[in-house]
């Protein structure tokens, strides 16, 4: 059964804090994750990754994945009040090792909420 | 305006009631995914085409659902008899290739099943 897993739920900081969001996965036939930020519409992307190890970084925000230990982290450095947010974390899999039945699952998200 | 959109943005009906949603993909997309997210929760998958043709449903798309891509651009989504549980947003996504796995969201419709 396909899973992949957030924490922290919710996580509530102050301006200039840094967060660490988790994403853990388990799937058949990994091939990639990616994050999204959700606000009060539909999510918009923010990275994709496919290979462990190497840091995706877009500002403030970095990424990385360990397709080793199953697990991707999002860094966001400085926080600001426009960072608040839904974070999603989805795992691009396959069900059959010949690519013809690729799917996305979510994780059900981490709430940033940034203070001023 | 070159993103995916959706239409209506907003749906109100009755239980029992037919609805239907279309969903118009980036235009050189050849994949286009339907997805159904409740609050709190992330999107869950229901199906996808790659061009006219539907190559996955989940188990969660029950017989009342159904979706259609006929020429291969724009997609359609119908739920038939509605029930309450079906309130819900409904997001339509779009990516260029099998190789090129990053999927664009529309605004998603969200529908109220009073």
């Amino acid at each position: 059964e396909d899973k992949v897993v957030q924490s922290p739920l919710s996580l509530v900081v102050h301006e200039g804090d840094t967060v660490t969001l988790n994403c853990s996965y388990e799937v058949t036939n990994f091939r990639s994750l990616l994050w999204y930020k959700q606000e009060k519409k539909a999510p918009t992307f923010l990275f994709m990754l496919t290979s462990s190890g190497i840091e995706k970084k877009s500002g403030r925000l970095s990424s990385i994945l360990d397709k080793k230990e199953l697990f991707s982290i999002l860094n966001i450095t400085a926080t600001q009040t426009g960072d608040s947010a839904v974070y999603l974390c989805a795992v691009v899999w396959e069900r059959f090792s010949s690519g013809s039945a690729r799917q996305l699952t979510f994780g059900s998200g981490t709430q940033l909420t940034v203070l001023p | 305006d070159t993103g995916v959109s959706q239409d209506p943005r907003h749906k109100i009906t009755k239980r029992g009631q037919n609805v239907t949603f279309r969903c118009d993909p980036i235009s050189e997309h050849n994949r286009l995914y339907w997805y159904r997210q409740t609050l709190g929760q992330g999107p869950e998958f229901l199906t996808y085409f790659q061009n006219e043709a539907q190559l996955e449903k989940s188990r969660l798309l029950s017989d009342r659902f159904s979706a259609e891509r006929p020429k291969g651009s724009f997609s359609t989504l119908e739920i038939q008899r509605t029930e309450q549980g079906d309130s819900a947003m409904y997001l339509c996504a779009s990516s260029l290739s099998v190789r090129k796995d990053t999927q664009y969201f529309g605004p998603g419709t969200r529908l109220t099943v009073l």
